[in-house]
């Protein structure tokens, strides 16, 4: 059974610095494509980012409104995701989940995702 | 303002047939396939529908989704109480650094 864990998530200053991980298991996650999605309180879906396995590059790529705050990692000898968030806004306060890309044989289907954490909730307040 | 548009609300009765649109442009519904979610209350997003008209294993196939040009759609046929929650439309979008981009998400209320 395929599952994703977030942890780290919590009560951060505006400015301040948070580091949420995701531990995968049920699947061989060093061949998954994995993006973080998140939701504000009460809004919709925003997508964050995503890492491809290293077989595909391990390349990274970023929604707007983080890129050059936020750095996604992934260790695979751990079957971990990571989300390093710096210089954190207000407006990051938001429900963050870890999802894998759906495969059809070896091509990553764009914009689907099926399987999703239970999510993390990171708060940016003063 | 999200990128995609749906309309922000949907209704219908118990065994009733509802359909909820999405509207793009060329660079994500017109030129790449259109992906449906579902987030029941208090749960994370699940998809429901991928590469336009595409059921993953386990969902039912009441949902079916359609495509052509720059819209598409998402339909639910025999609704049932357990069917109200929010869906949301997604593409891939060619334009720089956009990447996936999410319609606003249709609240369904079975009455």
């Amino acid at each position: 059974e395929v599952q994703l864990v977030e942890s780290g998530g919590g009560l951060v200053k505006p400015g301040g610095s948070l580091r949420l991980s995701c531990a995968a298991s049920g699947f061989t996650f060093s061949n998954a494509w994995m993006s973080w999605v998140r939701q504000a309180p009460g809004k919709g879906l925003e997508w964050v980012g995503r890492i491809k396995s290293k077989t595909d590059g391990g390349t990274t790529d970023y929604a707007a409104p983080v890129k050059g705050r936020f750095t996604i990692s992934r260790d695979d000898s751990k079957n971990t995701l990571y989300l390093q968030m710096n210089s954190l806004k207000t407006e990051d306060t938001a429900v963050y989940y870890c999802t894998t890309a759906l495969r059809q044989d070896i091509w990553v289907v764009p914009a689907a995702m099926d399987y999703w954490g239970q999510g993390t909730l990171v708060t940016v307040s003063s | 303002q999200s990128v995609l548009t749906q309309p922000p609300s949907a209704s219908g009765t118990p065994g009733q047939r509802v359909t909820i649109s999405c509207s793009g442009s060329s660079s994500n519904i017109g030129s790449n396939t259109v992906n449906w979610y579902q987030q029941l209350p208090g749960t994370a997003p699940k998809l429901l529908i991928y590469s336009n008209n595409q059921r993953p294993s386990g969902v039912p196939d009441r949902f079916s989704g359609s495509k052509s040009g720059t819209s598409a759609s998402l339909a639910i046929s025999g609704l049932q109480s357990e069917d109200e929650a929010d869906y949301y439309c997604a593409a891939w979008d060619d334009s720089l650094n956009v990447y996936v981009v999410f319609g606003g998400g249709t609240k369904l209320t079975v009455l």
